[in-house]
């Protein structure tokens, strides 16, 4: 089984929705991260978490909310959905013990609103 | 200037060829650096952390410049599996929090 889990893998939404992307975990990594990528801007970070009790924005956190929910799971809203809020999106996670811990993500959710 | 900037590519070379991409940073004070490797509409995975030292992985060696803050992803000997797009990653800690930062990416397209 994967290690880092998202759902839906695929969902297409109108303008006004309100969706939820979901991130589950197994790695018991403390620290946790959503990230759109967008053809030639990369991944940019949206929101991130340090533990349940600490959230922070990321770059590009308007129109975006987020709950962890536990240590396991992180969750991403979009409140009302626009079509530019169409991308890639991404969570990872990472251990903060040891500044060479490297990200492990997600296989990606594809959200296309129309 | 961004604090993370790749050559997006696409770098088109053919088999067996060597290919170096850099990457630059403007944080002086960045403490750790990797390379990723994101196949198409796939999610970024680790290549290899680069080293103060250097480090080397068969036919991969990545370097770290802090003189002249770049880091560098020499491939030898390309195969067409090698093609993907090649993403830099540089961590640093303000205010002691660990912030990762990822450039655009690196295509290479490696020909028959």
């Amino acid at each position: 089984d994967a290690d880092v889990t998202q759902t839906p893998r695929n969902r297409i939404t109108k303008t006004g929705k309100r969706i939820m992307l979901e991130c589950s975990q197994t790695k018991g990594h403390d620290r946790m991260y959503w990230y759109r990528q967008d053809p030639g801007l990369g991944l940019r970070l949206i929101y991130y978490s340090f533990d349940v009790k600490d959230i922070n924005k990321g770059e590009i956190s308007d129109g975006y909310s987020v709950s962890r929910q536990a240590q396991a799971k992180f969750s991403l809203s979009l409140e009302s959905a626009i079509p530019n809020q169409t991308a890639l999106y991404f969570c990872a996670t990472r251990d903060s013990r040891g500044a060479y811990n490297e990200q492990f993500f997600g296989p990606g959710t594809r959200l296309t609103v129309l | 200037r961004k604090e993370v900037e790749q050559d997006p590519g696409p770098f088109n070379v053919p088999e067996g060829a060597t290919v170096a991409f850099n990457c630059t940073y403007s944080n002086s004070a960045s403490q750790s650096f990797f390379w990723y490797r994101q196949d198409c509409r796939k999610e970024p995975k680790l290549l290899m952390s680069v080293y103060s030292s250097g480090n080397e992985d068969g036919r991969f060696t990545a370097q770290l410049n802090r003189a002249s803050q770049y880091i560098s992803l020499l491939i030898r000997d390309s195969k067409l599996s090698d093609s993907a797009t090649y993403l830099c990653v540089v961590n640093n800690a303000p205010g002691g929090y660990q912030k990762v930062t990822f450039g655009i990416g690196t295509k290479l397209q490696v020909i028959p």
